[in-house]
């Protein structure tokens, strides 16, 4: 079955410490995007990518960085930058890089800091 | 930019309770508007989407909603619902940016 999968489920960071998230789909879309999502806030975007090599920011990049080497993968990584990176982070995909189309979004990884 | 609003927090409802979910958007240009499901420990779903035509979209599962375009709203519809349709709606727009701009929430909570 096609899908979007993110990997790990649950993920513990130590103070200072990057920690990359991984999300991987097989649905040949071109766009990608990684959002977060916190209580009573709904998703804010955090980078997308409609392309392999090609990458743009979000609402709220700070702290975040990703790559895009091959077009099934758009890994996200959490930096020590991020000051409050608590939060339940969803991966998405989308057929149409102009964003014309619905998301396909993954099961997501929840980050909590020791 | 773009902001998305949902009326409610947390909406409570008996079966076979209608329901209306509102939403509201900020953009007065063209949008491309959908509303995404997310179950208990499930990953967000497509519920409906609207892009042009007929203002009235049916969804999965007997839902509906209606993009009244000067009201700049697309609430979501169900005549009747049921328990399994508890759960936390997120309406989403899209304009001309590349951006989908996502409202907040609402849960749903059906009683049996």
């Amino acid at each position: 079955d096609g899908g979007i999968t993110q990997s790990p489920k649950y993920l513990f960071r130590k103070e200072g410490q990057n920690v990359t998230l991984s999300c991987e789909q097989n649905l040949n879309h071109d766009a990608m995007y990684w959002y977060r999502q916190d209580p009573g806030q709904g998703l804010r975007l955090i980078y997308y990518s409609q392309i392999v090599n090609d990458f743009q920011k979000g609402d709220i990049a700070e702290g975040y960085s990703v790559s895009r080497e091959k077009k099934e993968s758009f890994p996200l990584t959490v930096t020590s930058a991020q000051k409050n990176p608590t939060a339940f982070y969803l991966c998405a995909s989308s057929l149409d890089r102009r964003g014309n189309q619905p998301q396909h979004f993954g099961d997501g990884t929840r980050l909590s800091i020791l | 930019a773009q902001s998305v609003s949902q009326h409610n927090h947390h909406v409570i409802l008996s079966e076979a309770a209608s329901l209306e979910l509102g939403c509201n958007y900020s953009y007065g240009g063209t949008v491309n508007l959908f509303w995404y499901v997310q179950y208990p420990g499930q990953h967000l779903q497509l519920l409906l989407k609207y892009f042009s035509g007929d203002p009235l979209v049916k969804g999965i599962k007997g839902f509906e909603a209606e993009f009244i375009k000067s009201k700049f709203s697309f609430n979501l519809r169900k005549p009747s619902v049921q328990w399994s349709d508890t759960a936390e709606y997120f309406c989403a727009v899209k304009d001309y940016g590349q951006n989908f701009v996502f409202g907040p929430g609402t849960r749903l909570s059906v009683l049996p």
